[in-house]
Protein backbone atom coordinates (compact mmCIF):
# COMPACT_ATOMS: atom_id res chain seq x y z
CA UNK A 1 0.00 0.00 0.00
CA UNK A 2 1.08 3.56 -0.86
CA UNK A 3 2.20 6.00 1.89
CA UNK A 4 2.42 9.31 2.36
CA UNK A 5 4.72 10.79 5.30
CA UNK A 6 4.84 14.68 6.34
CA UNK A 7 7.02 14.93 9.03
CA UNK A 8 6.49 18.74 10.25
CA UNK A 9 3.11 19.32 11.85
CA UNK A 10 3.76 22.98 11.81
CA UNK A 11 6.18 25.16 10.17
CA UNK A 12 6.37 28.89 10.21
CA UNK A 13 8.44 31.55 7.71
CA UNK A 14 8.80 35.61 7.87
CA UNK A 15 7.40 36.85 4.43
CA UNK A 16 9.51 37.53 1.64
CA UNK A 17 11.82 34.58 2.97
CA UNK A 18 12.08 31.23 1.61
CA UNK A 19 10.09 27.80 3.02
CA UNK A 20 10.87 23.85 2.38
CA UNK A 21 7.92 21.50 3.37
CA UNK A 22 9.08 17.51 3.46
CA UNK A 23 6.91 14.84 1.92
CA UNK A 24 8.33 10.84 1.60
CA UNK A 25 6.17 8.45 0.33
CA UNK A 26 7.06 4.56 -0.05
CA UNK A 27 5.14 2.66 -3.44
CA UNK A 28 6.18 0.03 -5.20
CA UNK A 29 4.51 1.32 -8.45
CA UNK A 30 7.08 2.48 -10.74
CA UNK A 31 4.54 5.09 -12.57
CA UNK A 32 3.01 7.98 -10.39
CA UNK A 33 2.18 11.48 -9.86
CA UNK A 34 3.16 13.33 -6.90
CA UNK A 35 1.10 16.61 -5.90
CA UNK A 36 1.04 19.54 -3.41
CA UNK A 37 -2.49 21.05 -2.11
CA UNK A 38 -3.25 23.79 -0.46
CA UNK A 39 -5.97 24.34 1.86
CA UNK A 40 -6.39 27.84 2.75
CA UNK A 41 -9.03 28.53 5.83
CA UNK A 42 -12.02 28.58 3.30
CA UNK A 43 -11.10 24.63 3.70
CA UNK A 44 -11.04 24.36 -0.51
CA UNK A 45 -8.36 21.98 -1.94
CA UNK A 46 -5.85 23.98 -4.48
CA UNK A 47 -3.61 22.02 -7.00
CA UNK A 48 0.17 23.91 -6.72
CA UNK A 49 1.67 21.82 -7.93
CA UNK A 50 2.53 18.26 -9.73
CA UNK A 51 5.19 15.88 -10.51
CA UNK A 52 5.34 12.74 -12.58
CA UNK A 53 7.65 10.22 -11.42
CA UNK A 54 9.05 9.42 -14.62
CA UNK A 55 10.08 13.05 -15.79
CA UNK A 56 13.44 14.00 -14.22
CA UNK A 57 13.23 17.45 -13.98
CA UNK A 58 11.96 19.50 -11.15
CA UNK A 59 8.45 21.05 -11.59
CA UNK A 60 8.35 24.76 -11.03
CA UNK A 61 4.92 26.67 -10.70
CA UNK A 62 5.93 30.43 -10.25
CA UNK A 63 7.08 30.64 -6.27
CA UNK A 64 6.68 27.14 -5.98
CA UNK A 65 9.29 24.82 -6.93
CA UNK A 66 9.95 20.90 -6.12
CA UNK A 67 12.83 18.96 -5.44
CA UNK A 68 11.87 15.07 -6.52
CA UNK A 69 14.64 12.28 -5.83
CA UNK A 70 12.61 9.65 -6.70
CA UNK A 71 15.61 6.67 -5.40
CA UNK A 72 14.80 8.64 -1.72
CA UNK A 73 11.27 8.70 -2.69
CA UNK A 74 11.20 11.93 -1.68
CA UNK A 75 8.86 15.37 -2.86
CA UNK A 76 9.59 18.39 -0.90
CA UNK A 77 7.92 21.60 -1.75
CA UNK A 78 10.09 25.20 -1.87
CA UNK A 79 8.34 28.39 -1.11
CA UNK A 80 10.11 31.00 -1.98
CA UNK A 81 9.28 34.96 -1.94
CA UNK A 82 6.71 33.88 0.95
CA UNK A 83 3.35 35.58 1.17
CA UNK A 84 0.94 36.21 3.70
CA UNK A 85 -1.49 34.78 1.31
CA UNK A 86 0.65 31.11 1.26
CA UNK A 87 -0.72 31.22 4.81
CA UNK A 88 -2.21 27.15 4.51
CA UNK A 89 -2.49 23.96 5.06
CA UNK A 90 -0.39 22.24 2.76
CA UNK A 91 -0.89 18.46 1.86
CA UNK A 92 1.15 15.89 -0.43
CA UNK A 93 -0.20 13.44 -2.03
CA UNK A 94 0.28 10.42 -4.29
CA UNK A 95 -1.12 8.42 -6.98
CA UNK A 96 -0.32 5.71 -8.79
CA UNK A 97 -1.88 2.98 -11.10
CA UNK A 98 -5.15 2.39 -10.57
CA UNK A 99 -4.72 3.69 -6.55
CA UNK A 100 -7.25 6.67 -5.37
CA UNK A 101 -5.04 9.80 -4.38
CA UNK A 102 -3.09 9.47 -1.01
CA UNK A 103 -2.12 12.08 0.86
CA UNK A 104 -0.09 13.01 3.95
CA UNK A 105 -1.04 14.62 7.16
CA UNK A 106 -0.48 18.03 6.31
CA UNK A 107 1.97 20.44 7.49
CA UNK A 108 0.25 24.30 8.94
CA UNK A 109 2.06 26.65 7.32
CA UNK A 110 2.75 30.04 8.75
CA UNK A 111 3.02 33.26 6.60
CA UNK A 112 4.34 35.66 9.67
CA UNK A 113 4.63 39.85 8.58
CA UNK B 1 -11.74 25.26 -17.45
CA UNK B 2 -13.54 22.36 -16.51
CA UNK B 3 -14.00 22.17 -13.26
CA UNK B 4 -15.70 19.78 -10.33
CA UNK B 5 -18.63 21.36 -8.98
CA UNK B 6 -19.99 20.15 -5.15
CA UNK B 7 -23.18 21.02 -3.64
CA UNK B 8 -24.40 22.40 -1.25
CA UNK B 9 -21.56 24.18 -0.08
CA UNK B 10 -22.77 23.74 3.61
CA UNK B 11 -25.36 21.54 5.04
CA UNK B 12 -26.53 21.59 8.57
CA UNK B 13 -28.54 18.13 9.14
CA UNK B 14 -29.67 16.63 12.26
CA UNK B 15 -28.57 13.36 14.14
CA UNK B 16 -29.78 10.04 12.38
CA UNK B 17 -31.14 12.18 9.22
CA UNK B 18 -30.21 11.06 5.92
CA UNK B 19 -28.01 13.50 3.59
CA UNK B 20 -27.57 13.18 -0.23
CA UNK B 21 -24.09 15.16 -0.93
CA UNK B 22 -23.97 16.05 -4.34
CA UNK B 23 -20.92 16.35 -7.05
CA UNK B 24 -21.07 16.65 -10.78
CA UNK B 25 -17.31 15.83 -12.24
CA UNK B 26 -15.60 17.04 -15.35
CA UNK B 27 -17.78 15.15 -18.26
CA UNK B 28 -14.93 12.93 -19.91
CA UNK B 29 -13.91 11.77 -16.52
CA UNK B 30 -14.34 8.00 -16.31
CA UNK B 31 -13.32 7.82 -12.55
CA UNK B 32 -15.02 9.46 -9.19
CA UNK B 33 -13.79 9.74 -5.82
CA UNK B 34 -15.28 10.92 -2.40
CA UNK B 35 -12.99 12.34 0.20
CA UNK B 36 -13.58 13.24 4.30
CA UNK B 37 -11.94 15.93 5.91
CA UNK B 38 -12.81 15.78 9.82
CA UNK B 39 -12.00 19.35 11.29
CA UNK B 40 -7.86 19.43 11.95
CA UNK B 41 -7.46 16.05 10.15
CA UNK B 42 -5.81 14.40 7.08
CA UNK B 43 -8.01 14.11 4.42
CA UNK B 44 -8.84 10.25 4.30
CA UNK B 45 -10.41 8.17 1.08
CA UNK B 46 -13.79 6.96 1.40
CA UNK B 47 -14.75 5.24 -1.77
CA UNK B 48 -13.72 5.55 -5.78
CA UNK B 49 -16.36 4.31 -8.49
CA UNK B 50 -15.92 3.01 -11.93
CA UNK B 51 -17.78 2.07 -14.88
CA UNK B 52 -21.05 2.21 -12.42
CA UNK B 53 -19.73 0.40 -9.53
CA UNK B 54 -17.72 1.22 -6.78
CA UNK B 55 -14.20 0.20 -7.54
CA UNK B 56 -12.48 0.42 -3.97
CA UNK B 57 -13.57 1.81 -0.43
CA UNK B 58 -12.33 2.26 2.93
CA UNK B 59 -13.00 1.23 6.43
CA UNK B 60 -14.71 4.31 6.59
CA UNK B 61 -17.09 3.55 4.14
CA UNK B 62 -19.46 1.28 5.70
CA UNK B 63 -23.19 0.21 5.05
CA UNK B 64 -24.29 3.80 6.34
CA UNK B 65 -23.07 5.30 2.77
CA UNK B 66 -23.77 4.77 -0.82
CA UNK B 67 -22.63 6.41 -3.83
CA UNK B 68 -24.84 6.41 -7.11
CA UNK B 69 -24.48 7.73 -10.54
CA UNK B 70 -27.94 8.26 -11.34
CA UNK B 71 -27.62 10.56 -14.15
CA UNK B 72 -24.80 11.41 -16.56
CA UNK B 73 -23.65 13.91 -14.80
CA UNK B 74 -24.47 13.67 -11.02
CA UNK B 75 -22.50 11.43 -8.61
CA UNK B 76 -23.91 11.31 -4.96
CA UNK B 77 -22.33 10.19 -1.61
CA UNK B 78 -25.65 9.16 0.85
CA UNK B 79 -25.23 8.89 4.10
CA UNK B 80 -28.34 6.84 5.83
CA UNK B 81 -28.52 8.01 9.47
CA UNK B 82 -25.94 10.76 10.38
CA UNK B 83 -23.99 10.82 13.59
CA UNK B 84 -21.94 13.38 15.07
CA UNK B 85 -18.81 12.25 14.02
CA UNK B 86 -19.86 12.31 10.42
CA UNK B 87 -19.78 16.06 10.75
CA UNK B 88 -16.66 16.95 8.01
CA UNK B 89 -15.59 18.38 4.73
CA UNK B 90 -16.61 16.14 2.08
CA UNK B 91 -14.56 16.66 -1.14
CA UNK B 92 -15.09 14.91 -4.78
CA UNK B 93 -12.88 14.15 -6.85
CA UNK B 94 -12.64 12.88 -10.80
CA UNK B 95 -10.11 11.83 -12.98
CA UNK B 96 -9.83 11.26 -16.43
CA UNK B 97 -9.42 6.88 -17.89
CA UNK B 98 -5.58 6.51 -17.54
CA UNK B 99 -3.57 5.90 -15.09
CA UNK B 100 -1.93 7.50 -12.97
CA UNK B 101 -3.34 10.94 -13.78
CA UNK B 102 -4.63 14.39 -11.69
CA UNK B 103 -7.94 14.20 -9.44
CA UNK B 104 -9.57 17.27 -9.89
CA UNK B 105 -11.46 18.23 -6.65
CA UNK B 106 -14.65 19.94 -6.25
CA UNK B 107 -14.88 22.90 -3.52
CA UNK B 108 -15.83 20.61 -1.04
CA UNK B 109 -19.39 20.22 1.48
CA UNK B 110 -19.18 21.16 4.66
CA UNK B 111 -21.33 18.76 6.37
CA UNK B 112 -22.29 19.34 10.04
CA UNK B 113 -24.34 17.46 12.10
CA UNK B 114 -25.99 18.49 15.38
Amino acid sequence: AQTVTQSQPEMSVQEAETVTLSCTYDTSESNYYLFWYKQPPSRQMILVIRQEAYKQQNATENRFSVNFQKAAKSFSLKISDSQLGDTAMYFCAFIGGNTPLVFGKGTRLSVIA
Amino acid sequence: EPEVTQTPSHQVTQMGQEVILRCVPISNHLYFYWYRQILGQKVEFLVSFYNNEISEKSEIFDDQFSVERPDGSNFTLKIRSTKLEDSAMYFCASRELGTPNEAFFGQGTRLTVV
